[in-house]
């Protein structure tokens, strides 16, 4: 059964910094990992999905890497801004299912 | 991507009464998902919504506790029976286009008290 963590379970920066998010997972024979993020009390927005087959995947300010063989995703935000604060969530399929499994996230503060 | 609309966004209701969630997907798609995110915790699926079949219920949950309905390719309802504070939670609606990837709705917020 596939199992996802993040750390740190919140994070507090200032504005302008470049961060690094990080998600573990269990079972390295995944078929997709993708980032979401949440607003307070709000649904999920997907920000980027990665694929088995994909080191990496860009948009924007976002850069998501996936290293299957350690386990480990870690979602990048350049330059961050007031508005990136959120909470930030990682989901990762296991063997033999699409299903996601999701972390319990990371809250995200970016001080102006 | 698609959009996936939720009703009500939120709701106070008491405790013994019951509450339908409704989603409205804009394009036809194969497989609905409900989630439940309780208070500072993550995502927990509660059942696949299958059109023309019963929903596919995960372990821990069950569908005299969640009645789910799945009356065509754009449309579910997630019931929510009998309600104690526990039940407490934000409710998601979710789909998947392609295998792996959801999309979510902007929630339910329930409160029971």
């Amino acid at each position: 059964k596939q199992e996802v963590t993040q750390i740190p379970a919140a994070l507090s920066v200032p504005e302008g910094e470049n961060l690094v998010l990080n998600c573990s997972f269990t079972d390295s024979a995944i078929y997709n990992l993708q980032w979401f993020r949440q607003d307070p009390g709000k649904g999920l927005t997907s920000l980027l999905l990665i694929q088995s087959s994909q080191r990496e995947q860009t948009s924007g300010r976002l850069n998501a890497s996936l290293d299957k063989s350690s386990g480990r995703s870690t979602l990048y935000i350049a330059a961050s801004q007031p508005g990136d604060s959120a909470t930030y969530l990682c989901a990762a399929s296991g063997a033999g299912s699409y299903q996601l499994t999701f972390g319990k996230g990371t809250k995200l503060s970016v001080i102006p | 991507s698609a959009v996936i609309s939720q009703k009500p966004s939120r709701d106070i209701c008491q405790r013994g009464t019951s509450l339908t969630i409704q989603c409205q997907v804009d394009s036809q798609v194969t497989m609905m998902f409900w989630y439940r995110q309780q208070p500072g915790q993550s995502l927990t699926l509660i059942a696949t919504a299958n059109q023309g079949s019963e929903a596919t219920y995960e372990s821990g949950f069950v569908i005299d506790k969640f009645p789910i309905s799945r009356p065509n390719l754009t449309f579910s309802t997630l019931t929510v029976s009998n309600m104690s504070p526990e039940d407490s939670s934000i409710y998601l609606c979710s789909v998947d286009f392609q295998p792996g990837e959801l999309f979510f709705g902007e929630g339910s917020r329930l409160t029971v008290l």
